[in-house]
């Protein structure tokens, strides 16, 4: 697989459930970054993790990041109908600032 | 909170045609970046410019593509003589702190349509 690979690629749930998508990587990393995007629109961004940290919150949102495995999960907790989006991964390397982003997840939550 | 944004938001174009997209960063950040999605497929970065010069450029950004920053608040993408291929929505992101990498800030995107 490519550097920043979601799974799955796509995911559909009902309003109140909890959402999990993964990320995994090839090569070393600085950062791993989480990017919204509704359809056509802009990135948003959620959450950054650093090489050396492990796990992340943000409201309802949790990361967690794996360096040995070269993995992360994003999970949404208690979904919207709003949290319905393509959800992107993007790492940075150790040098330099370019971000490389996965394929991303399609979530549809359902009212 | 202060937001990277673009223009145009669309533009159409036709086969040939030079096109520039703007961008207007974040008025403290250091670092500026152009990426493109073309419909359906990854983001993909393009260049990365730093001190008024490019730091890094990927293998799409040819010599078809150059960046500026004309003045204390544009950065521009200029597409000298579009293709069918460049047909995409490109965003402007901008970093910034002395850091290396910290969180990129996009920019809700512009799309371009070449005919």
């Amino acid at each position: 697989s490519q550097q920043g690979e979601e799974d799955p690629q796509a995911l559909s749930i009902q309003e109140g459930e909890n959402a999990t998508m993964n990320c995994s990587y090839k090569t070393s990393i600085n950062n791993l970054q989480w990017y919204r995007q509704n359809s056509g629109r802009g990135l948003v961004h959620l959450i950054l993790i650093r090489s050396n940290e492990r796990e992340k919150h943000s409201g309802r949102l949790r990361v967690t990041l794996d360096t040995s495995k070269k993995s992360s999960s994003l999970l949404i907790t208690a979904s919207r109908a709003a949290d319905t989006a393509s959800y992107f991964c993007a790492t940075d390397p150790p040098a330099g600032n370019k971000l490389t982003f996965g394929g991303g997840t399609r979530v549809l939550v359902k009212p | 909170e202060p937001e990277v944004t673009q223009t145009p938001s669309h533009q159409v174009t036709q086969m040939g045609q030079e096109v520039i997209l703007r961008c207007v960063p974040i008025s403290n950040h250091l670092y500026f970046y152009w990426y493109r999605q073309i419909l359906g497929q990854k983001v993909e970065f393009l260049v990365s410019f730093y001190n008024n010069e490019i730091s890094e450029k990927s293998e799409i950004f040819d010599d078809q593509f150059s960046v500026e920053r004309p003045d204390g608040s544009n950065f521009t993408l200029k597409i000298r003589s579009t293709k069918l291929e460049d047909s995409a929505m490109y965003f402007c992101a901008s970093n910034g702190l002395a850091g290396i990498t910290d969180t990129q800030y996009f920019g809700p995107g512009t799309r371009l349509t070449v005919l």
